[in-house]
């Protein structure tokens, strides 16, 4: 597709499972976002890639949550033990060119909810 | 770091009448501004965006937006809403460091 693709739309897990959420951005996108966005809520940076090398990761609440991108194409957001805290949607976003006046394209989101 | 105000959590608007929701923005250095779309169960769909030169930009959808340095606002504008227009809206700003920061939306509701 010509777009950001994230799988699943829905996931839910029971508090302490593992979850790995997946982004496929725009083909030959250089830069890779992962926000999360709460209920009512703006989406928050998590983490930024920029190809393969995660150049920022300040926005990762706690240890708990790790991304990668190993070939600098699809991306995959991992949390581990999780809690009910991390209920939120999940949304990744690409822009072609490591620059901050370039606007980002949004995937439909992840949404996680943990029971 | 760069920070993001909606004043508005929620504005309602009949159709046809004009809209305005505001933006204000922190940031040291002239931003990067952007304002995006999100319908329900949706990512987000850019707007317009800001980078320098003239202050009023034209976005999609018959959007307009106008960068005030002076009152650190970006304020989006439409003179005519339509139903279809009822939808989140956030405002972000963007730093060199590709930190983009998003205010908290204000969600539109359109009476018929």
């Amino acid at each position: 597709g010509a777009g950001v693709s994230q799988s699943p739309r829905y996931k839910v897990a029971k508090r302490g499972q593992d979850v790995a959420l997946r982004c496929d951005p725009i083909s030959g996108h250089v830069s890779l976002f992962w926000y999360q966005q709460a209920l009512g809520q703006g989406p928050e940076f998590l983490t930024y890639f920029q190809n393969e090398a995660q150049l920022d990761k300040s926005g990762l609440p706690s240890d708990r949550f790790f991304a990668e991108r190993p070939e600098g194409s699809v991306s995959t957001l991992k949390i581990q033990r999780t809690q009910q805290e991390d209920s939120a949607v999940y949304l990744c976003a690409s822009s072609p060119r490591p620059a901050s006046n370039q606007p980002q394209h949004f995937g439909d989101g992840t949404r996680l909810s943990i029971l | 770091a760069q920070s993001v105000t909606q004043p508005d959590i929620h504005i309602t608007v009949s159709e046809g009448a004009s809209l305005e929701l505001r933006c204000n923005y922190s940031y040291g250095a002239t931003p990067y501004l952007f304002w995006y779309v999100q319908s329900p169960g949706q990512g987000l769909q850019l707007l317009l965006k800001y980078f320098s030169g003239d202050t009023l930009v034209q976005g999609i959808k018959g959007f307009e937006a106008e960068f005030k340095r002076s009152q650190s606002s970006f304020n989006l504008r439409k003179p005519s809403v339509h139903w279809s227009d009822a939808a989140e809206y956030f405002c972000a700003v963007g730093a060199k460091n590709n930190d983009m920061r998003f205010g908290a939306g204000t969600r539109l509701t359109v009476k018929p």
